[in-house]
């Protein structure tokens, strides 16, 4: 069993959704990255985030440390919104050896 | 603007070269990374440095080694291309401390033929 999953692993939606991507982790961990990977490969970190909820434009991200659960929210989705987003969690203080998610595949429809 | 820069974006190669991945950050970053990223698995982290001549093996090291004679650089070698090293290859680099942001080059497409 992975000690990252994440869910749905593809979504589909349309334009202006609200959409939601979860993560549940199995270990301790000291933060947990969102990043988005684009066609093409390169990645790009969104949020990192230890407790609570951070927010940046469209984008929600919230972490319930008990319940070993974080999710990632969009806002009136877009069609630019469509790419991997990958869930990541750090076990390790002091450095970023990060265990990964296999990412959950987003395609906003016009 | 920071960036990480893989030498090459796509790379073909035959089975039993040696292959050299190299990365380049201009952020002076103390850690870095090496990662694959194959269908339905994830990324992995194959290894890590944390300074110059300093590398710690990841997940799945065999295979590979690494070299960082220079803070801003860090090569990834393949001694003998496999064909089961076809892959994505992703290099990061990131500041020491709790959780602080990964910058992540473009990524390298590997194909060992």
């Amino acid at each position: 069993k992975n000690e990252v999953e994440q869910s749905p692993q593809n979504l589909t939606a349309q334009e202006g959704e609200f959409i939601t991507i979860n993560c549940s982790y199995s270990v301790g961990i000291s933060a947990l990255h969102w990043l988005q990977q684009h066609p093409g490969g390169g990645i790009v970190s969104l949020f990192m985030l230890s407790s609570g909820k951070k927010k940046h434009g469209r984008l929600i991200a919230t972490i319930n440390i008990q319940e070993k659960h974080s999710s990632l929210h969009i806002t009136a989705s877009h069609p630019r919104d469509s790419a991997v987003y990958i869930c990541a969690v750090s076990t390790n203080f002091g450095n970023e050896k990060l265990t990964f998610g296999t990412g959950t595949r987003l395609t906003i429809i016009p | 603007d920071v960036k990480v820069t893989q030498s090459s974006r796509y790379l073909v190669k035959r089975t039993g070269e040696k292959v050299f991945l190299e990365c380049v950050q201009d952020m002076d970053h103390e850690n870095m990374f090496w990662y694959r990223q194959d269908p339905g698995l994830g990324l992995r982290l194959i290894y890590f440095s944390y300074d110059v001549k300093m590398k710690e093996k990841g997940d799945i090291p065999e295979g590979y080694s690494v070299s960082r004679e220079k803070k801003e650089r860090f090569s990834l070698i393949l001694e003998s291309a496999s064909t089961n090293q076809t892959s994505m290859y992703l290099c990061a680099s990131s500041s020491p401390g709790q959780g602080e942001k990964l910058f992540f080059g473009s990524g390298t497409q590997l194909s060992v033929l």
